[in-house]
């Protein structure tokens, strides 16, 4: 299994709602990645989680909160969103090695998320 | 800091002709340079990537890139593509991160629109 699998495709939301996006892989992978993708733009990173532990925050505005409750799923909690904050929603993973990176991403297909 | 340029944000190609994306990357440490694809409504897929050793790197669906260090360039080339290439392509950077031990800071370029006529 080579998947990683992003639920829900799709997501249309009000500024008052909470929802959560969910991301999951069966590759033994520790270190799991949330990305945003504005239309027409290049995926930016939001946060790493890397052995279930927090490693990268991008200065995310805390109406995005990520939760990674094991080694196989990493979820993004979203309250009190902005019309800004429309865009593709990207979940990746990747094996973990020393300082240097280096390792191949793989990517999900990700969550379309409208905020109106 | 590492960053990457992606001089074309469209390349208009005929089916079965060459083509080349260029990507420019910037670092003051040693780097590892990507090319990723996006098809439409789909996540990145990984088409190479250089660590280290030879300089020309081949990946999947026909493609090659080359790393050149002098240059600080990383051009993907294709010898013929095809109508199914027609796709988003991403150049990215990630380097030795020593406060960021055990992850990977991938950066990506603005990429480059593919878009193949018949």
């Amino acid at each position: 299994d080579t998947e990683v699998t992003q639920t829900p495709k799709h997501l249309v939301m009000g500024m008052t709602n909470k929802k959560s996006l969910k991301c999951e892989q069966h590759m033994g992978h520790r270190a799991m990645y949330w990305y945003k993708q504005k239309a027409k733009k290049p995926p930016e990173l939001m946060f790493v989680y890397s052995y279930e532990k927090l490693s990268i925050n991008e200065s995310v505005p805390s109406r995005f909160s990520p939760e990674c409750p094991n080694s196989s799923l990493l979820n993004l909690h979203l309250h009190a969103l902005q019309p800004e904050d429309s865009a593709l929603y990207l979940c990746a993973s990747s094996h973990v090695q020393g300082a240097g990176g280096g390792e191949k991403l793989f990517f999900g297909s990700g969550t379309q998320l409208s905020v109106l | 800091a590492q960053s990457v340029t992606q001089l074309d944000s469209q390349v208009p190609v005929f089916e079965e002709a060459p083509v080349e994306l260029r990507c420019n990357y910037s670092s003051s440490v040693s780097v590892y340079l990507f090319w990723y694809v996006q098809y439409p409504n789909q996540g990145l897929q990984l088409l190479l990537k250089y660590l280290s050793g030879s300089t020309l790197v081949k990946g999947i669906n026909g493609f090659e890139a080359e790393f050149n260090k002098s240059q600080t360039s990383f051009h993907l080339r294709k010898p013929s593509v095809h109508i199914s290439d027609t796709a988003e392509y991403f150049c990215a950077v990630s380097g030795i991160l020593f406060r960021y031990s055990s992850a990977s800071k991938i950066i990506f370029g603005s990429g480059t629109r593919l878009s193949i006529r018949p």
